[in-house]
């Protein structure tokens, strides 16, 4: 069965500081994988998502960057955090139905 | 693009009691409509679905309800329990490759015991 994968599981990061969060999946092959913000107490937003290995589409213009390196493996980054960078991200996954699933997120918190 | 609207933004209900959530799409070409239940810290879970050809799909104490006409669909709960408790949110998918979803912006629900 398929397993989603996100570390770390909280981050505290002082403003200005570079930001890197890891998903993998595992259990099947060529997913579409993307990335999702939630502030707090508010709905998802697509922040990135991703049809292939090297293949990444932006949602919405910021400081943040994709990149997916591997066929199971989408990195979150960031050179600089802001303040408005904090939030619940969240990784999810889909084949070739349509259910889409998530990861077990990363708190970040930007000090 | 795809927009998305949920209402109401909370609810509260009798254990026991039925509870209704709503939800409008904007691009008649949606064809993918997801229910996701969050509680607290906790990532969302696909709880049920229902794709454009049908109209109503039924799962023991959920259902979803879709009008194409009128671009909205609904998610039902009948005997609510205080687990149900939890943010509910609907999504829409464009089409696509990529098999985007547009979220709504969330129901709180709390059933009271």
């Amino acid at each position: 069965s398929q397993t989603i994968h996100q570390w770390p599981a909280t981050l505290v990061q002082p403003v200005g500081s570079p930001l890197s969060l890891e998903c993998t999946v595992e259990g099947t092959s060529n997913p579409n994988l993307y990335w999702y913000r939630q502030a707090a107490g508010r709905g998802l937003q697509l922040l990135f998502y991703s049809v292939g290995i090297g293949q990444i589409s932006s949602e919405v213009p910021q400081n943040l960057s994709a990149s997916r390196p591997q066929d199971r493996q989408f990195i979150l980054s960031s050179k600089k955090l802001l303040l408005s960078d904090s939030g619940f991200y969240l990784c999810a996954w889909s084949v070739s139905s349509y259910e889409q699933y998530f990861g077990p997120g990363t708190r970040l918190t930007v000090t | 693009g795809e927009n998305v609207e949920q209402h109401p933004s909370t609810l509260s209900v009798q254990e026991g009691d039925s509870a209704v959530i709503k939800c409008t799409y904007s691009d008649s070409a949606s064809n993918y409509f997801p229910w996701y239940k969050q509680e607290l810290g906790k990532r969302p879970q696909l709880i049920i679905d229902i794709r454009s050809n049908v109209g109503e799909k039924k799962d023991q104490r959920i259902a979803v309800t879709l009008n194409k006409t009128a671009k909205h669909f609904s998610l039902h709960i009948t005997e609510t329990q205080p687990e149900d408790s939890a943010v509910y949110f609907c999504a829409a998918m464009s089409t696509g490759s990529a098999r985007q979803l547009t979220f709504g912006s969330g129901t709180q629900l709390t059933v009271l015991p």
